[in-house]
């Protein structure tokens, strides 16, 4: 299987700030990584596909970047929306793994 | 828009069959392969395995020997069994649409959720 290690695990920021979640793979899956966010009590939403294209409705201040083995996600400039789990996931190779998440709180 | 909506009871016994549906409305299931998901309480993601309407199906080899993903086109759904539960099966059990062509290995993620239902087990 291939092994997702996403960092931080959690981290605390305000309105406003910029934020990069790291994503690394256990092995080179080209562009096959998806960004996940999901609010408590509900469904994972497709931020992101093929590491850097946003699913469509997905505000602008979203990005995502990389290839191979090493991938991020960036919010431009955090909403109160934005307060969630962001998870990762690799589309290249059964079983899809996901990472582990990363709690982005206020604060 | 394509919905997904999942069903099925919310408490198994342990060493049972936990058997959950996904109706999808608002497109053909044969047009897409179809993924199962589950989340433990306060835990990550962990892919269940997916299905295409042919019958194709691949699933995560930590599962594979208990569980069963079927479909029935005259439905529009498609389906879960997982066998011998234990209480490490306990979860909030999603339906996903999979983007995963059925020329290529590859795909670009699960871009269509079900609200999820819990499935706890216990005696």
């Amino acid at each position: 299987d291939i092994q997702m290690t996403q960092s931080p695990s959690s981290l605390s920021a305000s309105v406003g700030d910029r934020v990069t979640i790291t994503c690394r793979t256990s092995q080179t899956i080209s562009r096959y990584l998806n960004w996940y966010q999901q609010k408590p009590g509900k469904a994972p939403k497709l931020l992101i596909y093929a590491a850097s294209t946003l699913q469509s409705g997905v505000p602008s201040r979203f990005s995502g970047s990389g290839s191979g083995t090493d991938f991020n996600i960036t919010i431009r400039s955090l909403q109160p929306e934005d307060f969630a789990n962001y998870y990762c996931q690799q589309s290249y190779h059964t079983p899809w793994t996901f990472g582990q998440g990363t709690k982005v709180e206020i604060k | 828009q394509v919905q997904l909506q999942e069903s099925g009871p919310g408490l198994v016994k342990p060493s049972e069959t936990l058997s959950l549906t996904c109706t999808v409305s608002g497109g053909s299931i044969t047009n897409h392969y179809w993924s199962w998901v589950r989340q433990p309480p306060g835990k990550g993601l962990e892919w269940i395995g997916y299905i295409h309407y042919t019958g194709n199906t691949n699933k995560n080899p930590s599962l594979n020997s208990r569980v069963i993903i079927s479909a029935d086109t005259s439905k529009n759904q498609f389906s879960l069994k997982l066998s011998s539960v234990t209480a490490a099966d306990t979860a909030v059990y999603y339906c996903a649409r999979d983007t995963k062509s059925y020329y290529e290995s590859s795909g670009d993620g699960l871009d269509v959720w079900g609200q999820g239902t819990t499935v706890i087990v216990s005696s």
